[in-house]
């Protein structure tokens, strides 16, 4: 059985504090990692991927793949109010198009 | 904006009627999805679709059906809805953007089905 895991959360921070969200997953042949927000009553959308080990960096985003580990992380520096939301974590497997999400973490940044 | 669209946006029913949702695609997107998602299970993938009268069962198929006839409609089907069907549904394509070298899933504006 293929699996993302997160903690559910909610993960507190103080607005302009960073953020850290992690994300682990069982399949060692995972090449595709990504991170979606989900706002309440709305839809995913995308705001970081990454294939590689190491940092990927996006404005105030930073996504953290380490693959021997079987890790990923997103990194939220200065957060804000806006970035109070669920942070889903989804994990695409070599040879299909089918793609795995965590649970999701609920962040809320207090103002 | 992938261009998707969900129809209907909420829809409440009643056990044991038959309920279909579409999810329409402007962009010839191959490949389409769709989703539920429930507080503590996430996002679960129920079928998807990589091509026209191509499909294939995902990991919370039982009691839902599909169709896709053309390239921009996948249906989803309840044949006999109950009530551990409510839920939130999404839909869901695949698409490759400048700078991605892996296919990227976008979703559509999600239909809350309610069983009664």
């Amino acid at each position: 059985q293929k699996e993302v895991e997160q903690n559910s959360g909610p993960l507190s921070v103080p607005e302009g504090a960073i953020a850290s969200l992690n994300c682990t997953y069982s399949d060692r042949g995972s090449q595709s990692f990504f991170w979606y927000r989900q706002y309440s009553g709305k839809s995913p959308e995308l705001i970081m991927f990454i294939y590689s080990n190491g940092d990927k960096e996006d404005g105030r985003f930073t996504a953290q793949l380490n693959k021997a580990s079987q890790y990923v992380s997103l990194l939220i520096r200065d957060s804000q109010p806006s970035d109070s939301a669920t942070y889903l974590c989804a994990v695409n497997y070599p040879g299909t198009y089918k793609y795995i999400f965590g649970t999701g973490t609920r962040l809320k940044v207090l103002a | 904006d992938a261009g998707i669209t969900q129809s209907p946006r909420h829809k409440v029913t009643e056990t044991g009627t038959p309920v279909t949702l579409r999810c329409h695609q402007t962009e010839n997107h191959r490949y389409m999805y769709w989703y539920r998602q429930d507080p503590g299970h996430g996002l679960r993938l129920i079928h998807y679709s990589y091509g026209v009268k191509d499909t294939d069962k995902g990991e919370v198929s039982d009691g839902y059906s599909v169709s896709r006839s053309k390239t921009e409609d996948f249906l989803l089907t309840l044949e006999s809805a109950t009530s551990s069907q409510t839920s939130v549904y999404f839909c869901a394509i695949s698409e490759l953007k400048e700078g991605q070298v892996e296919d990227t899933q976008y979703f559509g504006p999600g239909t809350r089905l309610t069983v009664l």
